[in-house]
Formats: structure tokens, C-alpha cells, sequence
């Protein structure tokens, strides 16, 4: 079974930085696709990030675009995102989430809150 | 970026009924959508992919359709676990996109 679990969260302050990570189980993390997507309270979902299974290819969304980092680690099974300079509108639950062999995002974490308040 | 437009935000049916949500794309995006269902406090879960390709273990109930820029998630006869927030998402290009949600909920 597919099990996602995300670490790192909490209160920060704007400006400041926090680093997410992800813990994969289940499946042959090096072979899959990643992705970040968060869902400020009371909102829809906001794709964030994505980095494919080697790291050839990485893409973030433009509100995030050179502040957040997507990294993973194969050999320990482990997704990050590193986010800096954050700012308010950050504030939100950040989901690891998993792109199928041809589904995309078929396997969601249960997310970590992130939030950014002075 | 592609947009993408729900309707209607908000739903009210009851059990047994045929409910239709529509996704609409900004710009062509083939058959790269899919809907996923959220129920309050949950994590997002996938209902098709594609377009209309039902995921594993999703009830056939759930069904998809479209292609180009206009989609459609219908459910038939309505259940009591049904009652959730549908997203659609697009995956043609980057940065992948999704609706504002549609929250269905008992009549």
C-alpha cells in the first residue's frame, strides 16, 4: 500500500524559512513522479511543485517560482521542499502527492500545515 | 497558464439523484483532466484520470467525459459518501492547474 507522510510543518514567521519532507512507503519511490500541492484554509487546491522520478525535470508554479526548492532523495525514499522568504499567503496544508504510471496525483499524503504569521 | 473554470461552486441534491459538474480548460488541453473528490478534513482522492478512465476501486457510478476544453464529471444516483468538494485538474502542461471546487452537498 502507498503511504505518504509529511513532516516539518508549523508557525513561522514572514520572511522566514521551513523545510517540508515527505516519507514514502509502499511502492518503488525512485520510478514515480512527485508533486507539492497545498490548499490554504478554506480554499481550493493550488498545485505547487513537481520533479520527475530522476530529477531531470522540475516545475514549480509561479506564485513560488524562486523561493521554493523540490528535491528528493531515492536511496532514502524521501521527497523536500524548501521554502524561503515566506510570506503569508503561504499559509496552508502542503500535500506529497504521487504520480501514477499514467493517473496523475493517484496518492495523497494527509498533509502538514505550514503557517506564516508574524 | 491554463485556467480552469468549475460550475456551479456549490450543489445541493439529494440521495439518488444524477448530478453533472463541468470543468471548462482556457486553452485546449486534449484529454488531460482529471476529478478528484475531497471530503472535509481529507486528503484529495482521484476519481478519473483522463478525462473519463476510472481509477481503481472508484465506483462506476462516477463518470467522465470530454475532450479539447469542455468536461464533464457526472455521478448517477447520488450516495451518502458522495456528499464532498469535486476538483478537476489539468495535467497538459506546466504549472498544472486546477477548478475552484464544487461542493456538493444534501438537499
Amino acid at each position: 500500500e502507498v503511504h505518504l507522510v509529511e513532516s516539518g510543518g508549523g508557525l513561522v514567521k514572514p520572511g522566514e524559512s521551513l523545510r517540508l519532507s515527505c516519507a514514502a512507503s509502499g511502492f518503488t519511490f525512485s520510478s514515480y513522479t512527485m508533486n507539492w500541492v497545498r490548499q490554504a484554509p478554506g480554499k481550493g487546491l493550488e498545485w505547487v511543485s513537481l520533479i520527475s522520478s530522476t530529477s531531470r525535470y522540475i516545475y514549480y508554479a509561479d506564485s513560488v517560482k524562486g523561493r521554493f526548492t523540490i528535491s528528493r532523495d531515492n536511496a532514502k525514499n524521501s521527497l523536500t521542499l524548501q521554502m524561503t522568504s515566506l510570506r503569508a499567503e503561504d499559509t496552508a496544508v502542503y500535500f506529497c502527492v504521487r504520480d501514477g504510471v499514467l493517473p496523475p496525483h493517484d496518492s495523497w499524503g494527509q498533509g502538514v500545515r505550514v503557517t506564516v504569521s508574524s | 497558464a491554463i485556467q480552469m473554470t468549475q460550475s456551479p461552486s456549490f450543489l445541493s441534491a439529494s440521495e439518488g439523484d444524477r448530478i453533472t459538474i463541468t470543468c471548462r480548460a482556457s486553452q485546449a488541453i486534449r484529454d488531460n483532466l482529471a476529478w478528484l473528490q475531497q471530503k472535509s478534513g481529507q486528503a484529495p482522492k482521484l476519481l478519473i484520470y483522463a478525462a473519463s478512465n476510472l481509477q481503481t476501486g472508484v465506483p462506476s457510478r462516477f463518470s467522465g467525459s470530454g475532450s479539447g476544453t469542455d468536461f464533464t464529471l457526472t455521478i448517477h444516483s447520488l450516495q451518502p459518501e458522495d456528499f464532498a468538494t469535486y476538483f478537476c485538474l489539468q495535467d497538459f502542461n506546466y504549472p498544472r492547474s486546477f477548478g475552484q471546487g464544487t461542493k456538493v452537498e444534501i438537499k
